[in-house]
């Protein structure tokens, strides 16, 4: 089992649609939770990051993680043809982030 | 101006050629890293670097060599390239190893023919 698992997609959404994401993780030692987003041909860039249990809203952005369930979310609301890109969902533990393989998003005008 | 960049930002060469990559960051940043992101776009960590330290070394066959003259730079060379090593290779920095946030490079695109 990978340690973090992600349905690659891809995802194709009209634009003002929510986006629902997740993601799954193995190992117990992740404590931090981060979302990094990826457009095509470029490198990955922090979009959100949580600590705890529960929701973190930022924007149209909010982030969810149940520990308990090692479960992970990423909500976009009314979705933009500019949030077209892959999610990467990315624990961290023990000094290193281990990434998903991306949800790949497609918002179409 | 460009937090991190790499050169080069394309490479097409031969198997068994030896290649190098190199990365820079001008945010002032401790740790440096090396990722590896190959056709399925799966991104996992190669190598990390913290003041010129090696931290973490992954699974990774020891053709590849990260080098870090000093803490702005991380080099990373290949020797006998093979086609399997043909991925994007990003560069990545923080301000600690603990940090939550790591910034990119834009990607050195690497076709082993």
């Amino acid at each position: 089992q990978k340690e973090v698992e992600q349905d690659p997609g891809p995802l194709s959404v009209p634009e003002g649609a929510i986006v629902s994401l997740n993601c799954t993780y193995s190992n117990s030692a992740f404590q931090y939770f981060m979302w990094y987003r990826q457009y095509s041909r470029k490198g990955p860039e922090l979009l959100m990051y949580t600590y705890s249990s529960g929701n973190k809203e930022d924007g149209r952005f909010t982030a969810q993680v149940d520990k308990s369930s090692k479960y992970i979310s990423l909500f976009i609301r009314d979705s933009q043809p500019s949030d077209s890109a892959t999610y990467l969902c990315a624990p961290r533990g023990n000094n290193r982030l281990a990434f998903g393989k991306g949800n790949q998003v497609v918002v179409i005008p | 101006d460009t937090a991190v960049s790499q050169t080069p930002k394309y490479l097409v060469t031969q198997m068994g050629n030896d290649k190098s990559i190199k990365c820079e960051q001008n945010l002032g940043h401790d740790t440096m890293y090396w990722y590896k992101q190959d056709s399925k776009k799966f991104l996992k960590i190669m190598f990390s670097y913290n003041n010129k330290e090696l931290i973490i070394n992954e699974t990774v066959p020891n053709r590849f060599s990260p080098k870090s003259p000093d803490k702005a730079h991380l080099n990373l060379h290949i020797n006998s390239l093979e086609l399997g090593d043909s991925a994007v290779y990003f560069c990545a920095s923080s301000q600690t190893p603990l940090s939550d946030t790591q910034y990119f490079g834009p990607g050195t695109r690497l076709t082993v023919l």
